[in-house]
């Protein structure tokens, strides 16, 4: 069964600390994504990756790093966590462009920064 | 860029009967793909039905169909036989062809009623 894993279902961490999200994928897929979720606004992309090393801003990227090392791994970083970053992080992939596929998403990451 | 609009917040359907979730969006394109997505309790998003734009057809898998109005850029979800099961969020989602970044709307809470 095809899936991508995010490492922690739940953090707590405290205003100026530096958060790592990590995301792993295990259907060799070239693209993947990091969503924040909020109520009443739905999911808004932050960054994107489509190759290794290669990354792309979505439309909230203020506040936030990535990283990807290797294909499989999609970080995303806070380098400074502050209390409007509270919210649900998803993370998802996908095969190439040129096709119908959906995404493949992870299970979330609930973050709380207090 | 493109936008998607929920404008059901929450919906409320009895157990068995038929209930239909709206979704408009805005786009310049011809070319694109358009999803629903089911986000349950246990957070896990999960695609419900596809539909690529130059099909004139709509999409149908099991209870769940839609209705796709590209002129009027609609594209509403219908549940028959609504399941206790099919409580969740429903995320509306498009994505322009060939590219990968998908944006979604804000999502509509679906109550099931016994």
């Amino acid at each position: 069964d095809v899936k991508v894993t995010q490492s922690s279902r739940y953090l707590v961490k405290r205003t100026g600390e530096k958060v790592f999200l990590e995301c792993v994928q295990d259907m060799d897929h070239e693209n993947m994504f990091w969503y924040r979720q909020d109520p009443g606004l739905g999911l808004r992309l932050i960054y994107f990756s489509y190759d290794v090393k290669m990354k792309e801003k979505g439309d909230i990227p203020e506040g936030y790093s990535v990283s990807r090392e290797k294909k499989e791994r999609f970080s995303l970083i806070l380098e400074s966590a502050s209390t409007n970053q509270t919210s649900m992080y998803l993370c998802a992939s996908t095969a190439g462009t040129a096709t119908n596929y959906g995404y493949t998403f992870g299970s979330g990451t609930r973050l709380t920064v207090v | 860029a493109q936008t998607v609009t929920q404008s059901q917040p929450e919906m409320s359907v009895q157990e068995a009967e038929t209930v239909t979730l709206s979704c408009t969006y805005d786009t310049s394109e011809s070319d694109y793909y358009l999803f629903w997505y089911k986000q349950p309790p246990s957070r896990q998003m999960i695609l419900v039905i596809r539909q690529e734009a130059y099909k004139q057809q709509n999409a149908t898998e099991n209870r769940f169909s839609v209705n796709f109005q590209k002129a009027a850029k609609s594209f509403s979800l219908k549940i028959s036989d609504s399941q206790l099961g099919d409580a969740a969020m429903y995320f509306c989602a498009y994505r322009r062809y060939n590219n990968n970044d998908m944006r979604f709307g804000a999502g509509t809470r679906l109550t099931v009623k016994p």
